[in-house]
């Protein structure tokens, strides 16, 4: 079946640092990914999409690249704060779906240490 | 805008219970998701709808009802509640087409015991 993979365990970092987390995809090729930030107590909130045929996009301190070799995305937070703090969730298009359906995985906590 | 709104926030219901989780979206957006998100996980699907009198299942139907009469509201019904439905449950919606990000509700937490 589809799937999208994230490291559950917790990534704790130092202020300053650059966090990378990882999201593989397997059993299918999606058309892009998309990242969300959640919070505690919060719905996601969407930071950035990437498209299979993209290698790399940025938004500020933020930066995904895809790899469709690797079946792979990377997301960078570059100067990480304390205020990055927060689960990242990774959505990959389901299959050639045109509703717009995602299929996400578990999350990556990121604790950034002050 | 309010963007997508949910209610109730929080809600306990006994076994065999019914109740009706509910979303409105105000930014005329045509696709919209219901999923469910237990602690330590990602999100499921649940069911989807791609306009007014549209909707599909998604990866974890069972249990759960959904309708789309307008483009703004789409409420999710749990008709017997049961203790594996306790999770917290989020509306998202979509313009779609290639305007794909989601906008997520604050979420509603639901404790069936």
């Amino acid at each position: 079946s589809q799937k999208i993979e994230q490291n559950s365990e917790a990534l704790n970092i130092q202020e300053g640092k650059t966090a990378t987390l990882t999201c593989n995809y397997t059993n299918y090729s999606p058309a892009y990914l998309q990242w969300y930030r959640q919070d505690p107590g919060r719905g996601p909130v969407f930071l950035l999409l990437i498209r299979e045929n993209e290698k790399e996009k940025r938004k500020e301190r933020l930066k995904v690249t895809f790899d469709t070799t690797l079946k792979q995305s990377l997301f960078h937070i570059t100067a990480s704060q304390p205020a990055d703090s927060a689960t990242y969730l990774c959505g990959g298009l389901e299959g050639s779906s045109n509703t717009g359906k995602l299929i996400f995985g578990q999350g990556t906590t990121l604790q950034v240490k002050p | 805008n309010a963007g997508v709104t949910q209610t109730p926030k929080f809600r306990i219901l006994k076994i065999g219970q019914s109740m009706t989780l509910q979303c409105t979206q105000d930014m005329n957006h045509n696709y919209m998701y219901w999923y469910r998100q237990d602690p330590g996980m990602g999100l499921k699907l649940i069911y989807y709808s791609v306009g007014a009198g549209i909707t599909d299942k998604g990866e974890v139907p069972n249990g759960y009802n959904v309708s789309r009469s307008t483009t703004e509201d789409f409420p999710l019904r749990l008709e017997l509640a049961a203790p594996s439905q306790t999770s917290v449950y989020f509306c998202a919606s979509s313009y779609g087409a290639e305007q794909e990000t989601q906008y997520f509700g604050p979420g509603t937490r639901l404790l069936v015991l």
